[in-house]
């Protein structure tokens, strides 16, 4: 089975960076992904990361280290918009479906 | 282009009825995906098809569950008869090929009373 932990809450300041963690334990590692999902709406794609290192685009980053079994979601110049859940799900063990942690409610306040 | 779309939006239902779920993929996705959150929970694969096969249905809860995807387009998920467990929001995603991301579509809101 699969293990993935995520903060259930953070909050943030209008303007400023956060980072969002995600860990997880699972054997046969084949891609993790972040999802944002704003309230009653569908989680939408944000980056996808299989190997080691950073992945930037536009105001949102996402970063991994398989060695380490560990992800962040980097936001940078938060908006009040960008609060919402942000969901890790990780794929394993030679399974293409992710399997999802219970994701990451941010609160942008100004 | 419309993206993956699920009906109805919300359905509230007695314990022991029926319910029919309808999702919508990207046209052209072969690939689709139904998933399920329950309330204060992640959210979990139920199936995948791929096309009008079943691929993977590890994830379906029990056999009051059914899903279908007839001709390879839109697909069903019928639950019965209901049981108060399984209200939630049910996801449907659609892909074009296995290994890249789903795009989800809005969910269904089941509330089962």
């Amino acid at each position: 089975g699969q293990n993935i932990d995520q903060p259930t809450e953070m909050t943030a300041t209008e303007g400023a960076i956060v980072q969002i963690n995600c860990t997880y334990q699972t054997s046969g590692f084949n891609g993790l992904f972040w999802y944002q999902q704003h309230a009653g709406e569908a989680p939408t794609f944000l980056s996808y990361n299989v190997l080691d290192g950073l992945e930037e685009k536009g105001r949102f980053s996402s970063f991994l280290s398989r060695s380490k079994g560990y992800s962040y979601l980097l936001l940078k110049e938060l908006q009040m918009k960008d609060s919402a859940s942000y969901l890790c799900a990780v794929r394993s063990g030679g399974s293409y479906i992710p399997t999802f942690g219970r994701g990451t409610s941010l609160i942008v306040h100004p | 282009e419309a993206g993956v779309t699920q009906f109805p939006s919300h359905s509230v239902i007695e314990k022991g009825q029926t319910v029919t779920l309808r999702c919508d993929p990207i046209s052209g996705h072969d690939n689709l995906y139904w998933y399920r959150r329950v309330m204060g929970k992640e959210i979990k694969f139920l199936l995948h098809f791929v096309k009008e096969s079943k691929q993977d249905e590890s994830g379906m809860p029990n056999n009051r569950f059914l899903a279908e995807r007839t001709g390879g387009t839109y697909s069903t998920l019928k639950v019965q008869p209901a049981e108060l467990e399984d209200s939630g929001v049910y996801f449907c995603a659609s892909s074009q090929v296995l290994n890249t991301e789903a795009f989800f579509g809005q969910g269904t809101r089941l509330t089962v009373v």
